[in-house]
């Protein structure tokens, strides 16, 4: 067990619908980091958020946005659904201040999302 | 930009064996580390093992080792006294200045 947990575990949705995934980090860890596993797309990065702020963007459609709550718990929110978003998507947390991207990133169970 | 390439997309091992996963990489960065992650079938990412760049020893945790070549940029992991438990995709990973790049996996199998 990581310490990061992520809800749901499964959801299964239709097209043009819009999803919220949560993740809260280990305990301390200040960053949070979304990823989105698929077959066809491999292991992607979508976003950090380090402290409530943004820190860094990846491969993160202009439908999805992110954000990161006081508690440091993070939002994923998947809007206008397709069927290619169907994909596993991965929580990470890392430990220091500063939320630098070489620090040892600790990954949740994930959220299995299909959008049928 | 950072890639990773895993050239081995399966790999099989008899169960107390020792089998080596091949993983290369490009980056522009001199300070960086490198990690190997294992996702075994319930899907979970599980860090096995992590290397600073600008340590030359290489990173070691029990059976799992690492063979760590900076100049050719070339990051193997070793598994020593394979177990059917070590059945899983391994990812090789590189974070530097940006997030975490991944390789596109290498399947082990465990045969007993």
């Amino acid at each position: 067990d990581s310490g990061v947990t992520q809800t749901p575990k499964h959801l299964i949705t239709a097209t043009g619908q819009r999803v919220t995934l949560r993740c809260s980090p280990r305990s301390g860890d200040l960053s949070v980091y979304w990823y989105q596993q698929s077959l066809d797309q491999g292991l992607q990065f979508l976003i950090q958020y380090y402290n409530g702020e943004e820190r860094a963007k990846g491969n993160i459609l202009e439908r999805f946005s992110a954000q990161q709550f006081p508690d440091l718990h993070s939002e994923l929110n998947l809007s206008s659904l397709e069927l290619g978003d169907s994909a596993l998507y991965f929580c990470a947390s890392s430990p220091r201040g500063g939320g630098g991207p070489k620090e040892t990133q600790y990954f949740g169970p994930g959220t299995r999302l299909l959008v049928l | 930009a950072q890639t990773v390439t895993q050239s081995q997309p399966e790999m099989s091992v008899q169960e107390a064996e020792t089998v080596t996963l091949s993983c290369t990489y490009d980056t522009s960065e001199s300070d960086y580390y490198l990690f190997w992650y294992k996702q075994p079938p319930s899907r979970q990412m599980i860090l096995v093992i992590r290397q600073e760049a600008y340590k030359q020893q290489n990173a070691t945790e029990n059976r799992f080792s690492v063979n760590f070549q900076k100049a050719a940029k070339s990051f193997s992991l070793k598994i020593s006294d394979s177990q059917l438990g070590d059945a899983a995709m391994y990812f090789c990973a590189h974070s530097g200045n940006t997030p975490l790049v991944f390789g596109k996996g290498t399947r082990l199998s465990v045969i007993a």
